[in-house]
């Protein structure tokens, strides 16, 4: 299994504004996965972070509002720009096994005031 | 894309009663994983399931994978309040490899 660890753990914003959200993996993943979760809902996928290209987005979600960048095997960053609060969500990192199997970080709490 | 349908939707129980929650789709699932969340925290894998009529325990967890593959679920022995969680069942997308179809999830409370 794999070890991941995001941060901020949480954050408030004001509207307008971009948070960055980072995730480490402590040994190498296949895939890496953005997703958002309403809480006690189930999980949203936002796209697919990829090594070294552009990162593959699910149908809603698009690069500008949400910009992932995955420089090596075990680092990426989700940046949710021009928040509103709308945005206000749980979002998680996950990574995934050559078995399909997904470890999650423990999420970033945000809120958009 | 198949719905993967959960139920119930939540559920509360006293420390020491047994719950089982569900997880059903139309279509035969390639295989099926369980995962929990705890307040505050990420999903958990739990357990795989591969083949149809396959049990798995995990302590006073039991795993069923329904022989045509088509359900599965999950029996809690005597909860615990550590028990309390959401519980996700996933399919692999066999178009997408490593992406994960979610159900809606089993919101669990055990209280003491």
């Amino acid at each position: 299994s794999a070890v991941i660890s995001q941060k901020p753990s949480r954050d408030i914003c004001q509207r307008g504004t971009s948070l960055t959200i980072q995730c480490q993996v402590d040994s190498q993943v296949t895939m890496m996965f953005w997703y958002r979760q309403q809480p006690g809902q189930s999980l949203t996928l936002i796209a697919t972070a990829n090594q070294g290209s552009e990162a593959t987005y699910e149908s809603g979600f698009v690069i500008d509002k949400f910009p992932i960048s995955r420089p090596n095997l075990t680092f990426s960053t989700l940046t949710v720009s021009n928040m509103s609060p709308e945005d206000s969500s749980i979002y998680l990192c996950a990574g995934g096994s050559s078995y399909n199997e997904q470890f999650f970080g423990p999420g970033t709490r945000l809120t958009v005031l | 894309t198949q719905l993967l349908e959960q139920s119930p939707q939540f559920l509360s129980i006293q420390e020491g009663e047994n719950l089982t929650v569900y997880c059903n789709s139309s279509s035969v699932f390639s295989s099926l994983q369980w995962y929990r969340q705890e307040p505050g925290e990420g999903p958990v894998l739990l357990v795989t399931v591969v083949t149809g009529g396959e049990v798995k325990k995990l302590k006073r967890l039991t795993f069923q994978f329904g022989d045509a593959r088509k359900d599965s679920s999950l029996h809690i022995t005597a909860a615990q309040p550590g028990d309390t969680g959401l519980y996700l069942c996933a399919e692999p997308l066999t178009d997408s490899w490593g992406k994960l179809q979610f159900g809606a999830g089993t919101q669990v409370v055990v209280t003491p």
